[in-house]
């Protein structure tokens, strides 16, 4: 069955960075896109950034596109964001998500925690 | 980029009651509108894509009508397991910009 499988939480420093993972399994990688999605503690959904496994596209959200770098990779089916000079504000939830061409996203990791904190 | 506005931000209903929520676009786009269901702690279950489209193994007191600027997201009979959060996303192109979200109590 689709399975996305994410990292687990992290605790950071205003400034670093971090890098999470989304591990899939149950269909052909490279075959689709995947978004990342992040929700602040206590707010809406907000979308991060959106890469292709198949040719490595990327497209980021305008506020976040300067501190965030897509990766995959095919031989493990692992997608990855980067986020780099973490703010305080940085502080959500990120979670993967599975994104077929002109589909919506249908499949889901469980979320990772990113604490931004002094 | 195209704005997303979801109405209302959060409703009680009763159990048995029909819920409707409105999701509204700051231009016309194609159906490409999908909505999600989230509980507390958990990711997004898709429920509607294409605007009306259920997914499968959605209860079909779910529907999604609409195109343009204007979709709605209707529960037919309020149950106890629907107490959650929807948004609305559209997902034709980047950003896949959401709706801030509506939040179903009982």
């Amino acid at each position: 069955q689709v399975q996305l499988v994410q990292s687990g939480a992290e605790v950071k420093k205003p400034g670093a960075s971090v890098k999470v993972s989304c591990k899939t399994s149950g269909f052909t990688f490279i075959s689709y896109g995947f978004t990342w999605v992040r929700q602040a503690p206590g707010q809406g959904l907000e979308w991060v950034a959106w890469i292709s496994a198949n040719n490595g596209d990327t497209h980021s959200a305008l506020t976040l596109r300067d501190r965030v770098t897509l990766t995959t990779d095919s031989s493990t089916s692992t997608a990855y964001l980067e986020m780099r000079g973490l703010r305080t504000d940085d502080t959500a939830v990120y979670f993967c998500a599975r994104k077929p061409t002109s589909q919506p996203l249908d499949y889901w990791g469980q979320g990772t925690l990113v604490t931004v904190s002094s | 980029d195209i704005q997303m506005t979801q109405s209302p931000s959060s409703l009680s209903a009763s159990i048995g009651d029909r819920v409707t929520i409105t999701c509204r676009a700051s231009q016309g786009f194609s159906d490409y509108l999908a909505w999600f269901q989230q509980k507390p702690g958990k990711a997004p279950r898709l429920l509607i894509y294409a605007a009306s489209t259920l997914q499968s193994g959605v209860p079909s007191r779910f529907s999604g009508t609409g195109s343009g600027t204007d979709f709605t997201l209707t529960i037919t009979t309020l149950q106890p397991e629907d107490v959650a959060t929807y948004y609305c996303q559209k997902y034709d192109g980047v950003p896949l910009t959401f709706g801030g979200g509506t939040t179903v109590e009982i």
